[in-house]
């Protein structure tokens, strides 16, 4: 089975330019979580998708980041525009169960996108 | 609000010795935990998952344990390897309101020396 694949590896922008990761989940798989990871730290949810609805958007810096995932399968998580504690590494999991069914928090993680902001 | 707290940050053994490393959870509501091991500029690869209802689970020389009344889970890593230096996180999974997720401790960087 295919891994979670994420592009780009690493991206390198100056403050206020706009960025955007890409996601492709496992085959199949129902949920769809982007992560933040700051240096030091462990990796904070930003965003859960169930399908193509979002399940769990609380901790979305709304006013610069946003997040889609059409028809249900890839995903992809724009910052516009980045500010310098943006940069992290950004994880993408995915889930073949529904959240709060058994088994759902089985996640797979993708190899993740290093942003820096300079 | 859930949180989860890792200890030691860091920690550096000689090859062989046996470890644990712990990990404390705030809220006891949980369904289960996961201890991921996370090497440099990769993903996390899930180790062990342990379901509320259980103690322990083991595989190979990876053996965790769950208190849920406490709040404490601990990861023991018997003979340890050069090549099981990496950061391992604690992650515990429960539900946040409406909603059930994952939430993560900050990890602790184990070093093993040859």
């Amino acid at each position: 089975e295919a891994g979670v694949a994420q592009s780009p590896r690493y991206k390198i922008i100056e403050k206020r330019q706009s960025v955007a990761f890409w996601c492709n989940p496992i085959s199949g798989h129902a949920t769809l979580y982007w992560y933040q990871q700051i240096l030091g730290q462990g990796p904070k949810l930003l965003i859960q998708f169930q399908n193509n609805g979002v399940v769990d958007d609380s901790q979305l810096p709304k006013d610069r980041f946003s997040a889609e995932r059409l028809k249900g399968v890839d995903s992809t998580l724009k910052i516009q525009p980045a500010k310098l504690e943006d940069s992290a590494v950004y994880l993408c999991a995915s889930s073949q169960r529904l959240a709060g069914s058994s088994g759902a928090n089985v996640l797979t993680f993708g190899a993740g996108s290093r942003l820096t902001v300079l | 609000k859930q949180e989860v707290t890792q200890i030691p940050a860091a920690l550096s053994v000689p090859e062989g010795e046996n470890l644990v490393l712990n990990c404390s959870f705030t809220d006891s509501a949980i369904y289960n935990l996961q201890w991921f091991r996370q090497d440099p500029g990769k993903g996390l690869t899930s180790l062990l998952l342990i379901q509320s209802s259980q103690r322990e689970q083991t595989s190979g020389r990876l053996n965790a344990s769950l208190d849920k009344s406490s709040g404490r889970s601990t990861l023991y890593i018997a003979a340890s390897q050069p090549g099981d230096s990496a950061t391992y996180l604690c992650a515990v999974y429960g539900s946040g309101g409406s909603n059930y997720k994952l939430t993560f401790g900050k990890g602790t960087l184990l070093t093993v020396n040859p």
